[in-house]
């Protein structure tokens, strides 16, 4: 049973540039997540997809977007990084996403460094 | 916005030695998970609590759900080298689907 993956582990970009980062939720999962972890913080929400669409967003601009495909699979999408862009980013995927209910499982995450 | 701290920041202890964090919320939860994220790793899940005053063990650890809901504790009992790494609770408000984690508490065990 695989787990929640992410590619690539590691990337490193310039200002200005964009970048596309990929999940694949736990098998049988169909609700991903997206945080943002810069050094020494916790997790901060991004957004979230379910059924295709985005059900709900964090307090980030929008040159963070994401999609979400048919195979639950998910992107998120910086556009013109910043250096303060320069973080952890991972995602987390549940199943049939009842918060009162459900365990987030987390990907290794990718390592965005910006210069 | 909804805040969620953490206290304390970091924490050394000896081998053998107890060790807590507590999480407090700004505003009420509906429930609260915790997490442990060991150095270079990805948070792992601990626990959910979700009833007010819910007390659960899991072996050496004991996690606390304030009556309020919100607050909480996790208590590790006779700390071994293999506890280090950072502990966050992510608490989440009713009518949402965002879980604010907290500031985290980074547990040391010297042997």
């Amino acid at each position: 049973d695989a787990g929640v993956t992410q590619s690539p582990t590691h990337l490193i970009k310039t200002r200005g540039q964009q970048v596309t980062l990929r999940c694949s939720p736990k098998s049988g999962h169909d609700t991903v997540s997206w945080y943002q972890q810069a050094l020494g913080q916790g997790p901060q929400f991004i957004f979230q997809y379910y059924e295709e669409e985005e059900r709900q967003r964090g307090n980030f601009p929008d040159r963070f977007s994401g999609h979400q495909f048919p195979n639950y699979s998910s992107e998120l999408n910086v556009n013109a990084l910043l250096l303060g862009d320069s973080a952890l980013y991972l995602c987390a995927s549940s199943l049939l996403y009842q918060p009162s209910r459900e365990t987030q499982y987390f990907g290794p995450g990718t390592r965005l460094l910006v210069l | 916005g909804q805040q969620v701290m953490q206290i304390p920041q970091y924490q050394h202890v000896q081998e053998g030695e107890d060790f807590t964090t507590y999480c407090n919320s700004s505003t009420t939860l509906s429930n609260i998970q915790w997490y442990k994220q060991r150095p270079g790793g990805h948070p792992v899940f601990l626990i959910q609590l979700v009833k007010s005053g819910e007390v659960k063990k899991q072996k050496r650890l004991t996690f606390q759900f304030g009556e309020a809901k919100k607050n909480s504790s996790l208590h590790i009992t006779a700390t071994q080298t293999t506890d280090v790494g950072t502990y966050f609770c992510a608490g989440l408000t009713s009518g949402t689907y965002k879980y604010i984690f907290g500031t985290g508490t980074r547990l040391k065990v010297l042997a």
